[in-house]
């Protein structure tokens, strides 16, 4: 049973930049999938950010792109969402994610609720 | 992006019923189609994949059909643990998309 487990702060200020790290629980697996982040706004659908293979390998939604960076760090088994000029619209719970293929999720992280507020 | 659209939007049952949620892609997926499973306060869970493989230790009431632009997720008898919100998610081109949910209340 592989687990994922995300860290980083809670609030963060709108401008700045949301950071998160995500632990994976068995380094044998890492090459096997993706690694990536999915959140999901109070109350509202499931929106899929974007994953890292531990190679390095990057798949960005365009609709975040140019305010995102997905890295992974092979000697930590972690990985890492920096999200940059956060507004309150970036409200919304995080989830780290193992992915085949970059697109189907088999394992979740249990979710950080990052809120963007002054 | 390839838009997913499910319907209902939300649905009320009973315990035994059998109960189907529609999802439709915006253009054909062929069979890249994945459906999850969402408890309040928790992460979802992988239901199906590949629109119709059931995932290891998911229910057998649960199954999957549907191929290109439109699918189906049924629930035969429906149990107390299955009131969820359900979400489909096609895996077919980047970026990967979600519908909007489903969720299913009790009657």
């Amino acid at each position: 049973q592989v687990l994922l487990q995300e860290s980083g702060p809670g609030l963060v200020k709108p401008s700045e930049t949301l950071s998160l790290t995500c632990t994976v629980s068995d380094s044998s697996v890492t090459s096997r999938y993706f690694w990536g982040w999915i959140r999901q706004p109070p109350g509202k659908g499931l929106e899929w950010i974007g994953s890292v293979s531990n190679s390095g390998t990057t798949y960005y939604n365009p609709s975040l792109s140019s305010r995102l960076t997905i890295s992974f760090d092979a000697s930590k088994n972690q990985f890492s969402l920096k999200l940059s000029s956060v507004t309150a619209a970036d409200t919304a719970v995080f989830y780290c994610s193992g992915e085949l293929g970059g697109t189907t999720v088999h394992y979740w992280g249990q979710g950080t609720l990052v809120t963007v507020s002054s | 992006d390839i838009q997913m659209t499910q319907s209902p939007s939300s649905l009320s049952a009973s315990v035994g019923d059998r109960v189907t949620i529609t999802c439709r892609a915006s253009q054909s997926i062929s069979d890249n189609l994945n459906w999850y499973q969402q408890k309040p306060g928790k992460a979802p869970n992988l239901l199906i994949h590949a629109a119709s493989y059931l995932q290891s230790g998911a229910p057998s009431r649960f199954s999957g059909s549907g191929s290109g632009t439109e699918f189906t997720l049924t629930i035969n008898s429906l149990q107390p643990e299955d009131f969820a919100t359900y979400h489909c998610q096609q895996s077919h081109s980047h970026p990967p998309t979600f519908g909007q949910g489903t969720k299913v209340e009790i009657k």
